[in-house]
């Protein structure tokens, strides 16, 4: 059973369109954070959100953690090619200290 | 300053042969761990090291052991390779087991198992 789930699990569209993704659980975390993968290369942590209801942004990113503590979502406004990449949302949950990820959104932009 | 490095990069091998995956970190990080990446599966902890001479293990342990003799390297070693181990490696490390703490991944090992 996966923790964390990611949706949707691909996403191709075209430079300039807006996306949201989302990533959920039953449980709740004490923060959660989001990850860009590139083909390639290791993850590299984009945002952590740690208080229930938190907003963050970054440039075109804006990135929420629900009142709960249980979902986040990343949404990407006029999306471009340099977006292209898997977004990974990692989190604890249960005092382990050991972070738990999700499967991933693998996001394709067109120019 | 490096980051995390991780050698090789990409390696094939036999049904029953053994390796030794080398991950190097320049951060004085105390956290190590390795995780391993299929399609559509995200990452799956193998291993982790919580300091110097500790190992635990992780979601996907079986098939795989580590050491971590020195603070800045932790290996990961399969003593008899399957096919099921065909995948690609990431070492990272973190300066604290805080769930808010960064984790720096390496960029990957390349693992073909025939």
């Amino acid at each position: 059973t996966q923790l964390l789930e990611q949706s949707p699990q691909f996403l191709s569209i075209q430079e300039g369109e807006n996306l949201t993704v989302y990533c959920n659980s039953s449980s709740v975390f004490s923060s959660l954070q989001w990850y860009r993968q590139e083909p390639g290369e290791g993850p590299v942590l984009l945002v952590t959100v740690v208080t229930g209801g938190e907003v963050k942004k970054l440039k075109r990113l804006t990135f929420q953690f629900g009142d709960a503590r249980k979902d986040s979502s990343l949404h990407i406004t006029a999306a471009q090619p340099g977006d292209t990449g898997l977004y990974l949302c990692a989190g604890e949950s249960g005092g382990s200290y050991i972070p738990t990820f999700g499967r991933g959104t693998s996001l394709i932009v067109h120019p | 300053n490096a980051g995390v490095t991780q050698t090789p990069k990409f390696r094939v091998l036999k049904t029953g042969q053994s390796m030794t995956l080398l991950c190097a970190q320049d951060m004085n990080h105390e956290y190590m761990y390795w995780y391993r990446q299929d399609p559509g599966m995200g990452l799956r902890l193998i291993h982790y090291s919580v300091g110097e001479g500790t190992t635990a293990k992780g979601e996907v342990p079986d098939g795989y052991n580590v050491s971590r003799l020195k603070k800045q390297n932790f290996l990961l070693g399969l003593e008899s390779a399957a096919p099921s181990q065909t995948s690609v490696y990431f070492c990272a490390s973190s300066y604290s087991p805080l769930t808010s703490d960064e984790q720096f991944f390496g960029p990957g090992t390349r693992l073909t198992v025939l």
